[in-house]
């Protein structure tokens, strides 16, 4: 059975860092596109980005350049969002999916940024 | 980034037909923004329901079909059901970033 399961999310200050995790179990991962979506709360989904099987390809939404980082560890069949210099309005929910036809989600980790 | 603009609501009948539409600023939407569309109910992750146009899940009900219409992509709903009632989002990918749109929240009334 295919399993997405986020972690690393909480309340963190303006300005401040957190690390997201999604691990993946039930498929071959290093086969796959990952994407990071989020949704603010009451909001509609936003793509934060992506990244390809083997790391050398990444895209991010403008909004998030320069401050998040999409990386994956195909060992520990895992994909991570290194997010910096955090703003209140990146408050949501972090999803991670499997870019197969975005057929597999993980039930998302709340991100809450505020003093 | 580009802007993809959906229907911000529909109301549809039971038992009726809807289409809801993604259209995309830097105009028309084809095959190479590999349109997705998704279903949201409340409290709950996405659904991808549609991908590449017209290529359903092994979960999609056959109610639901995708195209391209018009220079925009569409879902459309034939026989709406009580539990179809939720929030509906395209996805368009745009040479590397992805953009969704704002949503369409389709009510069954």
């Amino acid at each position: 059975e295919v399993q997405l399961v986020e972690s690393g999310g909480g309340l963190v200050q303006p300005g401040g860092s957190l690390r997201l995790s999604c691990a993946a179990s039930g498929f071959t991962f290093s086969n796959y596109w990952m994407k990071w979506v989020r949704q603010a709360p009451g909001k509609g989904l936003e793509w934060v980005a992506n990244i390809k099987e083997d790391e050398s390809e990444k895209y991010y939404v403008d909004s998030v350049k320069g401050r998040f980082t999409i990386s994956r560890d195909n060992a520990k069949n895992s994909v991570y969002l290194q997010m910096n210099s955090l703003r209140v309005e990146d408050t949501a929910v972090y999803y991670c999916a499997r870019d197969s036809g975005l057929d597999y989600w993980g039930q998302g980790t709340l991100v809450t940024v505020s003093s | 980034q580009a802007v993809v603009t959906q229907e911000p609501s529909l109301t549809v009948s039971p038992g009726g037909t809807v289409t809801l539409t993604c259209g995309s600023s830097t105009g028309a939407v084809s095959r190479g923004h590999r349109p997705f569309w998704l279903q949201q109910k409340p409290g709950q992750a996405p659904t991808t329901l549609i991908y590449n146009v017209d290529i359903k899940h092994s979960w999609t009900p056959a109610r639901f079909s995708g195209s391209l219409l018009g220079g925009k992509a569409a879902l459309t709903l034939s026989g709406a059901q009580p539990e179809d009632e939720a929030d509906y989002y395209c996805l368009l990918l745009y040479s590397g970033p992805w953009v969704f749109g704002g949503g369409t929240r389709l009510t069954v009334l």
